[in-house]
């Protein structure tokens, strides 16, 4: 079955300490996305992709990193430097930068940080 | 910058028909995207408009006015399993090849 991975589904760390949250996608997808979402609030955007090896930054990119050096991975490290990183990331991806419109959401990473 | 307005709460009863309306503000307008997130579960893609007009899916359908930077989604003969949030999202020249996300509006179906 295509479709994308997310894991784990929930993550406990503490502060101070960089977490990489992984994403796969078996859909032969070239653009992936990370989102982090807060409760009662929409989707943020952090980091996207459109090709391997290639990445821009999204409204809330500090305190994160990215890797693009699969075309079916793109994890996301939250580093210590993110001063609220407990959310629900969640990544996405979609055919082409032409189809960004219709994107696939895996499961969410639920990060909590204490 | 973009900015997306949508209501942040909807309630109706099972059979009715609801509609979520979006209002947006954009740069470089290409689409308007609509999304379903069920508590705590992945978003899921359910129409697209890039041009002025209705599309029909089923129970659902979406709307877009590029004049008036204005769309909405209509849900009609509403079940109980349609309670979830509702996302519109744009997709513009400012943001690249990635979408931004409306707050969202939670539509609660009661029996």
């Amino acid at each position: 079955d295509g479709g994308i991975t997310q894991s784990p589904k929930y993550l406990f760390r503490k502060e101070g300490q960089n977490v990489t949250l992984s994403c796969e996608q078996n859909l032969n997808h070239d653009a992936m996305y990370w989102y982090r979402q807060d409760p009662g609030q929409g989707l943020r955007l952090i980091y996207y992709s459109q090709i391997v090896n290639d990445f821009q930054k999204g409204d809330i990119a500090e305190g994160y990193s990215v890797s693009r050096e699969k075309k079916e991975s793109f994890p996301l490290t939250v580093t210590s430097a993110q001063k609220n990183p407990t959310a629900f990331y969640l990544c996405a991806s979609s055919i082409a930068r032409d189809s960004a419109y219709e994107q696939y959401f895996g499961p969410g990473t639920r990060l909590t940080v204490t | 910058g973009q900015s997306l307005e949508q209501p942040s709460e909807v309630t109706a009863v099972e059979g009715a028909i609801v509609q979520i309306n979006c209002t947006y503000q954009t740069s470089g307008f290409y689409g308007l995207s609509w999304y379903q997130q069920h508590d705590g579960g992945a978003p899921t893609f359910l129409s697209y408009n890039a041009l002025d007009g209705l599309e029909e899916t089923g129970r659902f359908s979406s709307f877009l006015s590029r004049s008036d930077s204005y769309g909405y989604l209509l849900l009609q003969e509403l079940q109980m399993k349609d309670s979830a949030s509702y996302f519109c999202a744009v997709r513009d020249s400012q943001a690249g090849t990635a979408l931004i996300f409306g707050k969202g509006t939670t539509l609660s179906v009661s029996s």
